[in-house]
């Protein structure tokens, strides 16, 4: 069974601009978050869509938007990149909304220069 | 705002000793508990957790233990070998559902041979 698949992995970006992130959650999870990780840091929550609706947001600013789709893949979407959202991006899946454990991918590395 | 944190962020340990690593959690609400690894490149891999009512809970080499009283957690692996090198990081699910984790900074394990 293929686990959480994110892409791409590496990507460049100027100030300014948009970017989008994929997730494909592992098959049968119905629950996808996404989490910032900036270098020496832990992870931080930024969005939960179960059932493809948000459940959850964590404290980032409106730049920052998500969707998921009927397969239970997701997309992040950060708009007006910023230097600082320079980071490593997170995808975790779980099997529900509940108290399961959330498996996560192996990241998008985002470069805002 | 509550947030999980660690005592030590470096920790070195010789092969084949005990490692123990420890945890502060602030959220006595948090009733969910899962330590990851997570190395270089990498994203977090899961290692193993614990709910609130249990005290203690072991598996393959590692041993969790979760102290209420004084909100603190600890990740013990036993025989630690040179593929333990990585950051350990312990996260708390503040809300009830494991898919929105609270992570602390991280601990850095580094085994000397």
């Amino acid at each position: 069974d293929a686990g959480v698949t994110q892409s791409p992995t590496h990507l460049i970006k100027t100030r300014g601009q948009h970017v989008t992130l994929r997730c494909s959650p592992i098959s049968g999870h119905k629950s996808v978050s996404w989490y910032q990780q900036v270098l020496g840091q832990g992870p931080q929550f930024i969005f939960q869509y179960y059932e493809k609706e948000e459940r959850g947001r964590g404290n980032f600013p409106d730049r920052f938007s998500a969707r998921q789709f009927p397969n239970y893949s997701s997309e992040l979407n950060v708009n007006a990149l910023l230097l600082g959202d320079s980071a490593l991006y997170l995808c975790a899946s779980s099997l529900e909304q509940g108290r399961n454990l959330a498996f996560f991918g192996q990241g998008t590395r985002l470069t805002v220069v | 705002g509550e947030s999980v944190g660690l005592h030590l962020p470096t920790l070195s340990v010789q092969e084949g000793d005990n490692s123990i690593i420890n945890c502060a959690y602030s959220n006595s609400a948090s009733d969910y508990f899962i330590w990851y690894k997570q190395e270089s490149g990498k994203g977090p891999q899961f290692i193993i957790d614990i709910r609130s009512n249990m005290d203690k809970r072991q598996g393959q080499r590692v041993t969790v233990l979760l102290n209420k009283t004084v909100k603190h957690l600890s990740l013990q692996i036993a025989a630690t070998q040179p593929g333990d090198s990585a950051v350990y990081f312990c996260a708390e699910n503040p809300s009830g559902t494991a898919s929105k984790l609270t992570f602390g900074t991280g601990t850095r394990l580094q085994v000397t041979l």
